[in-house]
């Protein structure tokens, strides 16, 4: 049962540019949505959240929209760096579990 | 502050094998999951604990995995015996709030 999707594996950009990864969700339950980052041969790593009382969260580079009526939420990285290179995971909790889409890769080119 | 440790970083067994991993918490996490994230797919929980006790082990094939915390510090997680489907990264993470901290994983090669 797949509650939480990442629905393109990869995306590609140019360095400066925007990367938006997307993520959808069915679980109207889901009030807290979070960003993962992981580089290979390691653990993902918190990115960015967001709590379903907000519909935007911004640290840095990184932005995180939430649009609660669409089940939907995305990320920006604005300019995106070449040290962005990594797969995205975005995962949401009800406070009791935590669902994880199956990652987007993103490549950001020089 | 250290991470999330985990080992072995990497396992390679034959079917029927058995195998352990290990994991130590972030200092101070009650909370201690482990997660098998096959390739290409997102991570699946497998189990979740509060100190020493089971919150979730609804997602654990109990027929083959086993897990434990029984000081409520580090975990093991124990597949007895082994199949090809295993071959995955076992994640551990621990958290004390919503955020969760992974450790690097352990990559099962079952053959």
């Amino acid at each position: 049962d797949q509650q939480v999707k990442q629905n393109s594996p990869s995306l590609s950009v140019q360095e400066g540019r925007i990367s938006i990864l997307n993520c959808d969700y069915t679980n109207s339950m889901f009030d807290y949505f979070l960003w993962y980052k992981k580089y290979p041969a390691e653990g993902p790593t918190f990115l960015i959240s967001i709590s379903s009382i907000k519909d935007k969260n911004e640290d840095g580079r990184f932005t995180v929209f939430l649009n609660k009526s669409a089940k939907h939420l995305s990320l920006h990285i604005v300019p995106s760096q070449p040290g962005d290179s990594a797969v995205y995971f975005c995962a949401a909790s009800d406070g009791n579990d935590m669902r994880f889409g199956a990652g987007t890769r993103l490549t950001v080119k020089p | 502050e250290a991470g999330v440790a985990q080992s072995p970083r990497y396992k390679i067994i034959e079917k029927r094998q058995s195998v352990a991993f290990w994991c130590n918490p972030i200092s101070g996490h009650a909370t201690l999951y482990w997660y098998q994230q096959i390739l290409g797919q997102g991570p699946k929980l497998l189990i979740q604990f509060q100190n020493n006790g089971v919150v979730d082990d609804s997602q654990l094939p109990k027929d083959r995995f086993s897990a434990e915390r029984l000081k409520g510090v580090d975990s093991t997680l124990k597949i007895q015996p082994a199949k090809l489907e295993d071959s995955a990264v076992y994640l551990c993470a621990s958290s004390f709030s919503d955020e969760q901290y992974f450790g690097p994983g352990t990559r099962l090669t079952v053959t």
